[in-house]
C-alpha cells in the first residue's frame, strides 16, 4: 500500500518558538494533502488542504497565518505552527490520495506528530 | 456541509461476540465514500473497510462488515469473532467530491477477554 511518512513523531518547544512538521509520500506523488488536529480523546478535524504548487485551503476558524502550509513538492508537505502556544499542543496527523487509485477513495494517513508547547 | 454521527462514544463486547458500531452521515451528493478507520494507542490510522455509495452490495473484509442504508444514510460496522487486538478508537468517516475527508466524534471499542 501507500505510505506516508511524518517527521517528527513528537516535539516539544518553548512558547513562542515555531515548530515545522514535514508530512511525506514515500511510493507515490502526492497532488493533495491534508492536515488533521486530534486532541486528546476527540476525533480528527480537518484544517486544510494543501495542494502542491498553490496555497493551501483553510478550514474555517483556523489561522492560516499561524498554521503556515508549503506544499513545495509532489511527496513533500509541511505544515509550520508559529509562535507556538500551549493551545496548540495536540496531535497533527496528515495525509494524501494515491494518484490511480482515485476508485478507492482512500486517503493514506501518516504516523502522526504529536506537539507539546511548554 | 456533511456531517458525520457516531451516537456511541463506548462500547464494549467479549472475546468471540459480535459488535455492532453505529455511523449516520448527511450530504446532499449522490457519489461519495464510505470508511471506517481503527486508531489504536500507537494514534496510527489504519482502513478497516470501505464503501462506494454507487454499490448496493454491502462491503466485507474477513471479520468486518458494514451494513449500508444509503437512503436511511447509515453506515454501521459489524465485528465478527472480537478479538482483543479488535480494542481501539473506531471513527466512521466521509469522503465526497471536494476529497478531503470528515470524521465522526469516534466509538472507543473494548473487548473484554
Amino acid at each position: 500500500g501507500a505510505v506516508v511518512s511524518q517527521h517528527p513523531s513528537w516535539v516539544i518547544c518553548k512558547s513562542g518558538t515555531s515548530v515545522k512538521i514535514e508530512c511525506r509520500s514515500l511510493d507515490f506523488q502526492a497532488t493533495t494533502m491534508f492536515w488533521y488536529r486530534q486532541f486528546p480523546k476527540q476525533s480528527l478535524m480537518l484544517m486544510a488542504t494543501s495542494n502542491e504548487g498553490s496555497k493551501a485551503t483553510y478550514e474555517q476558524g483556523v489561522e492560516k497565518d499561524k498554521f503556515l502550509i508549503n506544499h513545495a513538492s509532489l511527496t513533500l508537505s509541511t505544515l509550520t505552527v508559529t509562535s507556538a502556544h500551549p493551545e496548540d499542543s495536540s496531535f497533527y496527523i496528515c495525509s494524501a490520495r494515491a494518484p490511480g487509485r482515485a476508485g478507492a477513495g482512500e486517503l493514506f494517513f501518516g504516523e502522526g506528530s504529536r506537539l507539546t508547547v511548554l | 456541509a456533511q456531517t458525520v454521527t457516531q451516537s456511541q462514544p463506548e462500547m464494549s463486547v467479549q472475546e468471540a461476540e459480535t459488535v455492532t458500531l453505529s455511523c449516520t452521515y448527511d450530504t446532499s451528493e449522490s457519489d461519495y465514500y464510505l470508511f471506517w478507520y481503527k486508531q489504536p494507542p500507537s494514534r496510527q490510522m489504519i482502513l478497516v473497510i470501505r464503501q462506494e455509495a454507487y454499490k448496493q452490495q454491502n462491503a466485507t473484509e474477513n471479520r468486518f462488515s458494514v451494513n449500508f442504508q444509503k437512503a436511511a444514510k447509515s453506515f454501521s460496522l459489524k465485528i465478527s469473532d472480537s478479538q482483543l487486538g479488535d480494542a481501539a478508537m473506531y471513527f466512521c468517516a466521509y469522503r465526497g467530491n471536494n476529497n478531503d475527508m470528515r470524521f465522526g466524534a469516534g466509538t472507543r471499542l473494548t473487548v473484554k477477554p
